[in-house]
This record gives C-alpha cells, structure tokens and sequence, in this order.
C-alpha cells in the first residue's frame, strides 16, 4: 500500500496569497497518477486536479498540479475565500488506491 | 448536468449488510469508472473500490473479501454491499464517477451516513 502523506496539517493565509500543499508517496506513484481534491464542511469533494497536472473541466486556472514520483504539490495562486477549505491527495497509480490525511486551509 | 443521487439504510447493526444505490442521471459518458469512497469521522478518506463501464471491478484489499460492487447500466445504478460491517465500518459514504470525453469529469453523490450500533 503507498502512504501519503500531506504538509502542512494546517496552513493558515489570507485572501489574495499563494498557498502551496505538499503530498509525499511512500513510494513512486505509477504514471504519476495523483489527484486532488478540495473539501468544504459538509459537502462531498470536489475534484482538482488528475494526473498530477491536469485540471478536471472547470477548474479555475489559479489551480495548478505539479510534480512525479513520490512528491507532488498543488498550488491555488491569489486565494479567493471560497478557496479555504480541506485539500486531499490520491493516489490511483497501484492497484489500491489511497488518500493523503489532507491539509487544511484556512483564513489567517 | 450529471447529478449523483445516493440512497440506502443508515443505521445497521454489527453483522448485518451494508446496501447503497447511486443512481446516475442527466448525461451520457463512455469510459467511466465508479468508485465507492468513505470518510470515517475524524479520519481520512478511504477508497472502497470501482467499477468500470463494462463491468471490470477492483476492490481495497483490506475490503475485499466483504466487498461487491454492482452495476445495471440499463438504470445507470451502481450498488454497494459490504458484509458482516462492525461499528469500524461507521462512515459517510461516497459514490463518484469519473470518465473523461476531452476534459475529464468528477461527480460525487451527495454522501450517505452509516452508522453500525448495536
């Protein structure tokens, strides 16, 4: 099973700033199969990002997938208030697919 | 607009089984996967398994052997049973379809809470 870890566990900024979350695989991610997600209290998550890098269709563009192997990061340039919320990992490149614990992003 | 609608009992007790339909409406899509996702309370999300457009299914091995997805393609219904579930098995649960047709697309259910309690 690839464990993923996410970091920071919390990362606190204020509207208009960059924010940039980390995921590390235990081990190399197949085609670097990484997704993320972003979460709002009480609601389902929404998907991101698929493939490490590619957005899923409507998506605004200040969300941005990077990286291969076992480190991949998501980046939201000039946060919007609706972007504060929990950001989850996946990894769908080995046969069990498996999620990160999330990092949670919040206004400072 | 491709809208997921889940439904099934919330409350169980230890040895029974789980049972959840996702019905998917208002669109057509080829190549998709269905996934079944849980979240227990306070812990992270947990992938179940999936199953594809023609049937092909892929289970978390620690599920495995209490675990079936099912698909009527007919109904566009996809179904969840997990067996034998123990208070472990308290989650709200989650089915989301992904397929991909030039962009690629993620559709959750609104997410069902089971909870197992003698």
């Amino acid at each position: 099973e690839i464990v993923l870890t996410q970091s920071p566990g919390t990362l606190s900024l204020s509207p208009g700033e960059g924010a940039t979350l980390s995921c590390r695989a235990s081990q190399s991610v197949g085609r670097n199969y990484v997704a993320w997600f972003q979460q709002k209290p009480g609601q389902p998550p929404r998907l991101l990002i698929h493939g490490a890098s590619s957005r899923a269709t409507g998506i605004p563009d200040r969300f941005r997938g990077s990286g291969s192997g076992t480190d991949f990061t998501l980046t939201i340039s000039r946060l919007e208030p609706e972007d504060f919320a929990v950001y989850h990992c996946q990894q769908y490149g080995d046969s069990h697919f498996t999620f990160g614990q999330g990092t949670k992003l919040e206004i400072k | 607009q491709v809208q997921l609608q889940q439904w099934g009992a919330g409350l169980l007790k230890p040895s029974e089984t789980l049972s959840l339909t996702c019905d998917v409406y208002g669109g057509s899509f080829s190549n998709y996967y269905l996934h079944w996702i849980r979240q227990p309370p306070g812990k992270r999300l947990e992938w179940i398994g999936e199953i594809h457009q023609f049937g092909d299914t892929k289970y978390n091995p620690s599920l495995k052997t209490r675990v079936t997805i099912s698909a009527d393609t007919s109904k566009n219904q996809f179904s969840l049973r997990l067996r034998s579930v123990t208070a472990a098995d308290t989650a709200v649960y989650y089915c989301f379809l992904f397929y991909c047709d030039g962009g690629c697309h993620g559709h959750w259910g609104q997410g069902a809470l089971v909870t197992v309690s003698s």
